[in-house]
């Protein structure tokens, strides 16, 4: 069972418009959730989070929105650039008085900038 | 420099011989996990550990054994390999769990078992 959905394989979006990354999750005890970007041939990196206590959080041109009533997030990239062409990673963490400490990954959306 | 390193970072060997991934991290950080990565899949974590001597299991952890002896080290063990286990692993750390601390990666280490 998927708990953490990235139904979007790729993504083309041309230079300077706007890229949505979109998550949907299912288990109910995720509070937290990050985004990491990954390039090919090296290790993903943090980019983005945003705790269940919030409905957006921003970084430069990175902003993560949340919806918990519907279970979603979505990563904005505003203004999109070639160099953010990768492969990024949804994730979700369940609260520590779960007694869990573990991480699921969503599947990735290829994100294809065009110049 | 702060800094997740894997070892090897390439191996191909063959079903049922024994290998060690060695992960070792310079931050002094608690949590340390390993993952896989595999076509159509994304990451699945498979162990993960909160401190020295404190393992415990991820999404897809059979095949798989882990140690924390040491809090800098976290070697990922495959007592017999079989092919299905061909895969590129990821190890990570952060300074606590993953409430609220992001992980930092290592470059990762393809694995072919034939």
């Amino acid at each position: 069972d998927q708990q953490v959905k990235q139904n979007s394989p790729s993504l083309s979006v041309q230079e300077g418009r706007i890229s949505i990354l979109n998550c949907d999750y299912t288990n109910s005890m995720f509070d937290y959730f990050l985004w990491y970007k990954k390039y090919p041939a090296e290790g993903p990196t943090f980019l983005i989070s945003i705790s269940s206590i919030k409905d957006k959080n921003e970084d430069g041109r990175f902003t993560v929105f949340l919806n918990k009533s519907a279970k979603h997030l979505s990563l904005h990239i505003v203004p999109s650039q070639p160099g953010d062409s990768a492969v990024y990673f949804c994730a979700a963490s369940a609260s520590e008085g779960a007694g869990s400490y573990q991480l699921t990954f969503g599947k990735g959306t290829k994100l294809s900038v065009i110049p | 420099e702060a800094q997740v390193t894997q070892n090897p970072r390439y191996l191909i060997t063959v079903t049922g011989k024994k290998l060690t991934v060695t992960c070792s991290q310079n931050m002094n950080h608690e949590y340390m996990s390993w993952y896989r990565q595999d076509p159509g899949l994304g990451l699945r974590q498979i162990y993960y550990s909160m401190n020295v001597e404190v393992t415990d299991k991820g999404d897809v952890p059979e095949g798989y054994k882990v140690s924390r002896k040491e809090k800098r080290n976290f070697p990922l063990i495959l007592e017999s390999p079989s092919p299905n286990q061909t895969s590129l692993y990821f190890c990570a750390s952060s300074l606590w769990g993953p409430q609220g601390y992001e992980q930092y990666f290592g470059p990762g280490t393809r694995l072919t078992v034939t």
